[in-house]
């Protein structure tokens, strides 16, 4: 079966500390995107980063696909960071398989 | 840019009714798909389209029936929907295949009463 391993499962920091998320792979695949939702909130795509690494404001990841693995590193956290954040990667069969979530509570 | 819309944002409906879900996207993607997402639960497929007319199934589509009328529309049907179902459906739109960027729209949330 096809898995998306994501830790830690919760994350609890003190606003402006970094934060450092995982995401590990059951097979190589040549897509991977970041997620982030707030409860009852939409999904929004963070960042599509199928190799390398890739910034976009304080987020970077980093996606190394011969060791199947991407992070996503938060750098200066804010409290509106609080929230789950989802790694998903993409099979042959069109399916986005998606990791269980990193909840990460951002504290002042 | 582009969006993806979804209709309506909130559902409620009757144990055994068929129940229409609708989503536009306008980035011109060719791939469309739907999924669920359960409190607790991670995103499952239900079903996926790769071009106008085309339906293909993905491993929750038992209970739903999709339609893609054109490329830009994709809706889905809950042939009957079960009492005390409370979901958000999540439609979503890739430009290719495997190894293209996801978007998704803002989603429904079912609740069937």
């Amino acid at each position: 079966e096809q898995q998306v391993q994501q830790s830690p499962a919760s994350l609890v920091l003190q606003e402006a500390e970094n934060a450092e998320l995982q995401c590990s792979f059951s097979i190589f695949t040549n897509q991977v995107q970041w997620f982030y939702q707030r409860p009852g909130g939409r999904l929004v795509s963070l960042l599509y980063n199928p190799s390398g690494t890739k910034q976009s404001g304080r987020l970077t990841s980093t996606t190394v696909i011969k060791e199947r693995r991407s992070s996503l590193h938060i750098s200066s956290s804010q409290i509106t960071d609080s929230g789950t954040y989802l790694c998903a990667m993409g099979d042959s069969n069109y399916q986005l398989i998606w990791g269980s979530g990193t909840k990460l509570i951002i504290k002042p | 840019g582009g969006i993806i819309t979804q209709t309506p944002k909130f559902l409620i409906g009757q144990e055994g009714q068929k129940l229409t879900l609708k989503c536009q996207q306008n980035f011109n993607h060719d791939t469309m798909y739907w999924y669920r997402q359960d409190s607790g639960k991670g995103l499952r497929l239900i079903y996926y389209s790769i071009t106008e007319n085309d339906l293909q199934k993905g491993d929750l589509s038992e209970g739903y029936d999709a339609s893609r009328e054109k490329k830009s529309s994709f809706s889905l049907t809950v042939t009957s929907a079960q009492k005390n179902e409370m979901a958000v459906f999540l439609c979503a739109s890739s430009r290719d295949r495997v190894g293209t960027e996801v978007f998704f729209g803002k989603g429904t949330r079912l609740t069937v009463v």
